[in-house]
This record gives C-alpha cells, sequence and structure tokens, in this order.
C-alpha cells in the first residue's frame, strides 16, 4: 500500500510569493491534516480536512489556506510568503470518522519550503 | 484542552542500554495516546498507540510504552538501544472533541556507539 507522498519535496520561494502544496494520502483514507514543523515552534497544526470539509483549523493567519478533493487528495497554500514561513510542512492521513479519535496518523515525509 | 508535556530535550544513552523516553498528559476523559519518531529530513513515523485495555503498550522496532493513569504518564521504553535509534522522538494525545493530535515539544535521542 503506499504512503502518503507530498509534492514537491523541497521549494525555494521569494517574499510576498505565494506557494500550493500537495499532499496524496493512503488509500481509502479520508482524513487529511496539515502541520507546520519549525525548530523553535515545533510540530504545529494548520487544519484538518474530512471529506472535502475542512473540519478544524488551528492559529494561523488567513494567507494559509487548504483544500481537500473528492479523491482526499488536499492542497495548502499559502499566500504572500513571508520569511518566517520557512518551515517544513507535513501531511498526514487517517481513516477518518467516527474512529478516528484511536487511528493513528500517517505523515508524508514533508516539504521543505525556504523563503528567501 | 488537551496537552502532552515532553520534560527531557535531550536524552543521551550508551548502546545496549536501556532507553527512555517521558511523556505526560493532560487530557479530560479517556485519553488516546501515540508516540512517533522522526529521522532527520523525514516526516513522522508511528511507532505504538494506546487507545484502551493493557497499560504495557509493544510497537514497532522492539518500542514500547508505559501507561499510568495515576501519574498522567505514557513513557516510551527500549530494553536495548540501538545507534539507529537516534532520531527525535514526539508524544502525541488526540483531542476527542476536535479530532487534532497535538504534539509534544519532542526529545532527541542520541545513542553512543
Amino acid at each position: 500500500k503506499a504512503g502518503v507522498t507530498q509534492t514537491p519535496r523541497y521549494l525555494i520561494k521569494t517574499r510576498g510569493q505565494q506557494v500550493t502544496l500537495s499532499c496524496s494520502p493512503i488509500s481509502g483514507h479520508r482524513s487529511v491534516s496539515w502541520y507546520q514543523q519549525t525548530p523553535g515552534q515545533g510540530l504545529q497544526f494548520l487544519f484538518e480536512y474530512f471529506s472535502e470539509t475542512q473540519r478544524n483549523k488551528g492559529n494561523f493567519p488567513g494567507r494559509f489556506s487548504g483544500r481537500q478533493f473528492s479523491n482526499s487528495r488536499s492542497e495548502m497554500n499559502v499566500s504572500t510568503l513571508e520569511l518566517g514561513d520557512s518551515a517544513l510542512y507535513l501531511c498526514a492521513s487517517s481513516l477518518g470518522g467516527p474512529r478516528i479519535v484511536n487511528t493513528e496518523a500517517f505523515f508524508g515525509q514533508g516539504t521543505r519550503l525556504t523563503v528567501v | 484542552a488537551q496537552s502532552v508535556a515532553q520534560p527531557e530535550d535531550q536524552v543521551n544513552v550508551a548502546e545496549g542500554n536501556p532507553l527512555t523516553v517521558k511523556c505526560t498528559y493532560s487530557v479530560s476523559g479517556n485519553p488516546y495516546l501515540f508516540w512517533y519518531v522522526q529521522y532527520p529530513n523525514r516526516g513522522l513515523q508511528f511507532l505504538l498507540k494506546y487507545i484502551t485495555g493493557d497499560n504495557l503498550v509493544k510497537g514497532s522496532y522492539g518500542f514500547e510504552a508505559d501507561f499510568n493513569k495515576s501519574q498522567t504518564s505514557f513513557h516510551l521504553k527500549k530494553p536495548s538501544a540501538l545507534v539507529s535509534d537516534s532520531a527525535l522522538y514526539f508524544c502525541a494525545v488526540r483531542d476527542t472533541s476536535d479530532y487534532k493530535l497535538s504534539f509534544g515539544a519532542g526529545t532527541t535521542v542520541t545513542v553512543r556507539a
């Protein structure tokens, strides 16, 4: 079974630009979550999608947005990039649904975004 | 809100010695606890979880975790550490109201040969 696939793996952008990151979850998984990982802040929750609906959102500015498609693939978008957005962005998929509390999430390898 | 704490930023052990990575949790209701490991420039890999049942949970790569309700702890253990166990370890709790995973700050484990 293929794992969680994130593309691209590495990205360099300039301040003010926008970026779109992609995540393909494990087949059959309907929940996709996004996390930002930085050395200073650790792992911070961005948002979670389930069946094309955003179910939860973390404390990030509106420049961070996402969506989920009918095949459960997800994208996240960051507009007007700032230097502080440089981070490893991780996507995680899980079965979702009513039993989500006791199911583990599976992570992709991440997209390393560098803003210069 | 549910949370976990990892009191140690770093743990250093010699190869062959027991390894323990500490985690304490704070939840309202039943705890759903997880351990993940991260190798450099990689995503997180699931190691094990506690949902209910036996307090000793066995997971991948020889790891196990001890759930202690009275001490609200969920420590990760390995009886005999390997150099290849050197990595960043995260404890996490699943919030039962909004289902999100909340992670601890992480503990860097270094196993010396």
